[in-house]
């Protein structure tokens, strides 16, 4: 069975411009979950999509926006980057039933803003 | 807010010995999940072990087991018999039982693993 697959694996951007990375989760699973990880502020939870819908969100500026497929691929993009949004982007698939479900990532997409 | 505190930020253990990787959270849930996972090199995060917190007994897997300590908030990672593989950065998670697939996560352990 495929992993979660994040593409592209590293980016480099300017200030002011946008971004969109992908997520394809395990085949059947419908939550894509993205997470932000950086040295100083660690891991931080970004949102939580379930079949097509933003099911949660972390406290993250409007700037930061994504969406789900009706396939369960997700999409997060990032308008107007800044110095700041240099991280590692975490994309986690689960099968988002109720009950323990294991959240699988993917190798992350590493965005450098310069 | 939940919030989970990883209060050793690097960790070292002979090969071979035992190591334990405390976490502490705080939640006003009584439901909930909590994770252990491995982040090695390669940035892929893997999960180590899991704990529902409706159960007393503390979850293992092979040489990874925890000290679950509902009361005191209290999550702990014992590795047994450390392996040179072992070295990684582990993070404690925690997630609500309501539904959601959101992952609380402590800032992590860097753990080296000397030969």
């Amino acid at each position: 069975k495929a992993g979660v697959t994040q593409t592209p694996r590293y980016l480099i951007k300017t200030r002011g411009q946008q971004v969109t990375l992908s997520c394809s989760p395990i085949s059947g699973h419908r939550s894509v979950s993205w997470y932000q990880q950086t040295p100083g502020q660690g891991l931080q939870f970004l949102f939580e999509y379930f079949s097509e819908t933003q099911r949660n969100k972390g406290n993250f500026p409007g700037r930061f926006s994504g969406r789900q497929f009706s396939n369960s691929r997700s999409e997060m993009n990032v308008s107007t980057l800044e110095l700041g949004d240099s991280a590692l982007y975490l994309c986690a698939s689960s099968a988002g039933q109720l009950g323990v479900t294991e959240a699988f990532f993917g190798q992350g997409t590493r965005l450098t803003v310069v | 807010a939940q919030t989970v505190t990883q209060s050793q930020p690097e960790m070292s253990v002979q090969e071979a010995e035992t190591v334990t990787l405390s976490c502490t959270y705080d939640t006003s849930e009584s439901d909930y999940y909590l994770f252990w996972y491995k982040q090695p090199p390669s940035r892929q995060m893997i999960l180590v072990i899991r704990q529902e917190a409706y159960k007393q007994q503390n979850a293992t897997e092979n040489r990874f087991s925890v000290n679950f300590q509902k009361a005191a908030k209290s999550f702990s990672l014992k590795i047994s018999d450390s392996q040179l593989g072992d070295a990684a950065m582990y993070f404690c998670a925690y997630r609500s039982a309501g539904g959601s697939e959101k992952l609380v996560f402590g800032k992590g352990t860097k753990l080296t693993v000397n030969p």
